[in-house]
C-alpha cells in the first residue's frame, strides 16, 4: 500500500471556526509532512514530524497547530484562519524525514476556502 | 543549500520525446536528484531518482553528467496526459532541506 490520504477533500471555513485536517499513511514511515500550496506555486514546508516528534516548524502562524496522534496518522488543526490561508494542503510521508533524497510521497490534498 | 534552475514552460505535441534539464551549480557530495510530477489540484508524485549518469525506469530516463552540475528528465513518447508541472529537487539525506523549485509546466498539445 503506497497510499497516503487526507480527509476531507475540500473544507470551507469562517475566520472563526475551528477544523482538523487529517493525513493518514500505512507504509511504516516514521516521517510525516505537511505542505501548504497556492495556485501556479509549488508547495512550501510548513511541518514535518520525524518519529512521532516535530522536527520542523517552518515559522508556521500559531493558527495551524499540528499533531502526530502515532506514526501513521498526522493532523493540521485550524483555529481563526485568515482569507489568505485558502490553499491546497498537502500531506506527505517519506522512511527517515532526514532529507530531499527520502522520497516523499503525497496525499490528494485538502482545498482549504476561507471565507 | 544546491538551488535549481528550470525552465518555466515547455510545449511538445503528443508522440514526441521531452528532456527537461535542471541546473544545480552548487550540488553537493552526497546530494541526490529527484524529479516529482504534479497534476493540477493533486500532489506530487515522484518520478525517478539518480545520483550520477544515467537511471531508467518505466516512466522515464534520468541523465547526470559526469560533473553533476545539470540534469535532464527524459519523457519518452509523451501523451496529453503527461501535461503537469515538474520539480526538479536536489538535496541529500542530511540537513532536512525541503525546498521546492518553481518547477517546470510542460503543456503537450495534440
Amino acid at each position: 500500500d503506497t497510499e497516503v490520504t487526507q480527509t476531507p477533500k475540500h473544507l470551507v471555513m469562517g475566520m472563526t471556526n475551528k477544523k482538523s485536517l487529517k493525513c493518514e499513511q500505512h507504509m511504516g514511515h516514521r516521517a510525516m509532512y505537511w505542505y501548504k500550496q497556492k495556485a501556479k506555486k509549488p508547495p512550501e514546508l510548513m511541518f514535518v514530524y520525524s518519529y512521532e516528534k516535530l522536527s520542523i516548524n517552518e515559522s508556521v502562524p500559531s493558527r495551524f497547530s499540528p499533531e502526530c496522534p502515532n506514526s501513521s496518522l498526522l493532523n493540521l488543526h485550524l483555529h481563526a484562519l485568515q482569507p489568505e490561508d485558502s490553499a491546497l494542503y498537502l500531506c506527505a510521508s517519506s522512511q527517515e524525514g532526514q532529507g530531499l533524497a527520502d522520497t516523499q510521497y503525497f496525499g490528494p490534498g485538502t482545498r482549504l476556502t476561507v471565507l | 543549500l544546491a538551488k535549481t534552475t528550470q525552465p518555466i514552460s515547455m510545449d511538445s505535441y503528443e508522440g514526441q520525446e521531452v528532456n527537461i534539464t535542471c541546473s544545480h551549480n552548487n550540488i553537493a557530495t552526497n546530494d541526490y536528484i529527484t524529479w516529482y510530477q504534479q497534476f493540477p489540484s493533486q500532489g506530487p508524485r515522484f518520478i525517478i531518482q539518480g545520483y550520477k549518469t544515467k537511471v531508467t525506469n518505466e516512466v522515464a530516463s534520468l541523465f547526470i553528467p559526469a560533473d553533476r552540475k545539470s540534469s535532464t528528465l527524459s519523457l519518452p513518447r509523451v501523451s496529453l496526459s503527461d501535461t503537469a508541472v515538474y520539480y526538479c529537487l536536489v538535496g541529500s539525506n542530511y540537513g532536512q532541506n525541503f525546498v521546492f523549485g518553481p518547477g517546470t509546466r510542460l503543456s503537450v498539445l495534440p
